[in-house]
């Protein structure tokens, strides 16, 4: 079974410094990693994912995370945020067997201040 | 439409009424998933649909939960004589065949309060 800790329920920032939205996860098989973010009235949607490769994957938006397997982390970054990204932000692995059920993390609500 | 929905966004009922929430996948989509939002919880898998194959029920927290999905495509979820700790949003999201580990799209999600 796998388990998905969000260290952090809630941060607070002023707009343009930089966030780190903390997510660590247990597994005893390999897994793959997902960010997922709710904004304001709407639903869940895809942010990024981790499946093979480089360790270092980036959204759109100017996000990115970082698989460290021996940390068992994959911690979500960005370096200036903008009102508009506002939202709740849920840490997710799967271990990939037959189908993707997702292990969700409590998740971690970011609230960007003017 | 393009997403998925499901109906009613909210429902508020007494404890002890059975509940029916709806799930309309996305057209083509024929893996579809069930999710509980509830505080304290976070999101927790509840069952899972592939195509014609038997369900994933392992999730489900007790026998007064139950779903089913009909032809391939609605699902529905019921919950029997519903208790006060049942109160959560359920999210419903589908995913393409054969690509398990893609995005899962979400719906807005059902709103329960159980009075």
């Amino acid at each position: 079974a796998q388990s998905v800790t969000q260290l952090d329920s809630q941060v607070p920032v002023f707009e343009e410094a930089p966030v780190e939205l903390r997510c660590n996860y247990s597994s005893s098989v390999s897994v793959y990693l997902f960010w997922y973010v709710q904004y304001p009235n709407q639903g869940l949607q895809l942010l990024l994912k981790y499946l093979s490769g480089s360790t270092l994957v980036e959204s759109i938006n100017g996000f990115e995370a970082e698989f460290n397997k021996s940390q068992t982390s994959f911690h979500l970054r960005k370096p200036s945020v903008h009102i508009s990204d506002t939202a709740e932000y849920f840490c997710a692995v799967t271990a990939g067997t037959s189908y993707g059920k997702l292990t969700f993390g409590q998740g971690t609500i970011l609230t960007v201040h003017p | 439409g393009a997403g998925v929905s499901q109906s009613p966004s909210n429902k508020v009922t007494e404890k002890g009424k059975d509940v029916e929430l709806r799930c309309d996948p996305i057209s083509g989509h024929t893996a579809l998933y069930w999710y509980r939002q509830s505080l304290g919880q976070g999101l927790e898998f509840l069952i899972y649909f592939q195509g014609n194959s038997a369900p994933d029920k392992s999730g489900l927290p007790s026998d007064r939960f139950s779903a089913e999905r009909t032809g391939g495509s609605v699902s529905t979820l019921t919950i029997q004589r519903t208790q006060q700790e049942d109160s959560a949003v359920y999210l419903c999201a589908t995913q393409t065949s054969g690509a398990f580990l893609n995005e899962q799209f979400f719906g807005p999600g059902t709103r329960l309060t159980v009075l």
